[in-house]
């Protein structure tokens, strides 16, 4: 099956820094790569999304790479704010589009400091 | 459009009762989901509801779990009885295939320690 491997556990930087989580996955059949943000006492929220036949993909202050060859996936945050705190979790799809398997990272906790 | 809902938020339970965990999808979201979150880890699946057919439950410890979408919207996870190492959080998903590569959407979860 799936594995999805997610580094850094932990990460903190100052206000207006950038952060770089990074993702790699087993599968090279995984064709989806959602990102989702998790507050305290909430469920996970998507925040980005990619597909395999996309290398890069920009919202606002996030985006996210996907390197196919290498089979791995990066979300990138700017200009960090301290609302941006939350465990962020990376995820592969695989199995197809409308079955398929959602197979989420470790996590990481992103604490932005004022 | 409201969320997904599940209740109770927290259970607390002694080792060896049996506990229920409720869930109601978004309304017209025909696949629901029910994941498993350990305490610092992401969530992991134990089964997947097409309607009201289970299509994935391969990873549902079936000795002690069960789990029911009757009518194809709302459903039950149950445990019984509970174990120690079955305190996490219990999160719900629901999903619609009107929406290209299924967006799952979750709910806060029930946080479950067993004592």
């Amino acid at each position: 099956g799936e594995n999805v491997e997610q580094h850094p556990s932990t990460l903190s930087v100052q206000e207006g820094d950038s952060a770089v989580i990074k993702c790699t996955y087993s599968d090279s059949a995984s064709n989806y790569f959602p990102w989702y943000k998790q507050e305290l006492g909430k469920g996970p929220q998507l925040i980005i999304d990619i597909r395999s036949n996309v290398g890069e993909k920009k919202d606002q202050r996030i985006a996210v790479t996907l390197n196919k060859t290498a089979k791995h996936f990066s979300l990138h945050i700017t200009e960090t704010q301290p609302e941006d705190s939350a465990v962020y979790f990376c995820a592969a799809l695989s199995g197809g589009t409308s079955y398929g398997k959602l197979t989420f990272g470790q996590g990481t906790i992103l604490t932005v400091h004022p | 459009e409201a969320g997904v809902v599940q209740s109770p938020r927290y259970k607390i339970i002694e080792k060896k009762q049996p506990v229920a965990f409720w869930c109601n999808p978004i309304s017209g979201h025909n696949t629901l989901y029910w994941y498993l979150q350990n305490l610092g880890q992401g969530p992991e699946l134990l089964i997947r509801y097409e309607n009201e057919e289970a299509v994935d439950d391969s990873q549902l410890p079936k000795d002690r779990f069960s789990a029911e979408r009757l009518k194809g919207v709302d459903s039950t996870l149950k445990i019984q009885p509970a174990e120690l190492g079955d305190s996490a959080v219990y999160l719900c998903a629901s999903s619609t295939r009107q929406v290209s590569y299924n967006e799952q959407f979750f709910g806060p979860g029930t946080r479950l320690t067993v004592l």
